[in-house]
């Protein structure tokens, strides 16, 4: 069965410190990798997927087989990523479900 | 994208009775899963469901404790039946519209049972 890892439970930095949030998966196939995030009092929203290759707010993620991590980071922290992470994997198709990592606390302090 | 409502926003039951949550979309999706977040853990998910078929259920969830009815492509409910306080919990709906397609999630059901 597939897992994910979230090694941090809370990763606090300062505003302009780079940050990484780490994300460890266990799959043997080509799995789908999101970052989801929640930020205080709203709903959980995708945030990014491996596929689209984009970067949303400065962050970026790249997945990486060898290694099978999909580590965030962003060059320089602001307050407003203040927020819950989450790492989730899909595997087999469209409307498969996610498997979730405990999340990560991002605490970005002045 | 989809817009998912869901009810009740937060519930306080006694011990031994049951709750329905229920989840409606924007727009008509294939599957619905429902998850559940303890105090402190992350989302595990219960099942999915699937419109006019038996819902399916992950390892642990029993459909005698959790029944799920989807009568139609924008709705769901889920049931959490003969509470106890460790049911006490965020339950969340979620789907996914299309390939390769993010999940979008309810403002999920704070449960607390007492």
């Amino acid at each position: 069965a597939q897992r994910v890892t979230q090694p941090e439970k809370l990763l606090s930095v300062f505003k302009g410190a780079p940050v990484e949030l780490k994300c460890n998966y266990s799959y043997s196939g080509s799995p789908e990798l999101f970052w989801y995030v929640q930020y205080s009092r709203q709903r959980l929203q995708l945030l990014l997927r491996h596929i689209s290759r984009e970067s949303i707010k400065g962050f970026t993620a790249d997945l990486n087989k060898g290694e099978t991590s999909f580590h965030l980071k962003k060059p320089f922290a602001q307050e407003e990523d203040s927020a819950m992470y989450y790492c989730a994997l899909s595997v087999g198709g469209t409307a498969s479900k996610l498997t979730f990592g405990t999340g990560t606390r991002l605490q970005v302090t002045l | 994208s989809a817009v998912i409502s869901q009810k009740p926003s937060r519930d306080i039951c006694q011990r031994g009775t049951s709750l329905t949550i229920q989840c409606q979309v924007d727009s008509q999706v294939t599957m619905m899963f429902w998850y559940r977040q303890q105090p402190g853990q992350s989302l595990t998910l219960i099942a999915t469901a699937n419109q006019g078929s038996e819902a399916t259920y992950e390892s642990g969830f029993v459909i005698d404790k959790f029944p799920i009815s989807r009568p139609n492509l924008t709705f769901s409910t889920l049931t959490v039946s003969n509470m106890s306080p460790e049911d006490s919990s965020i339950y969340l709906c979620s789907v996914r519209t299309g390939l390769g397609t993010e999940a979008f999630f309810g403002q999920g059901t704070r449960l607390t049972v007492v």
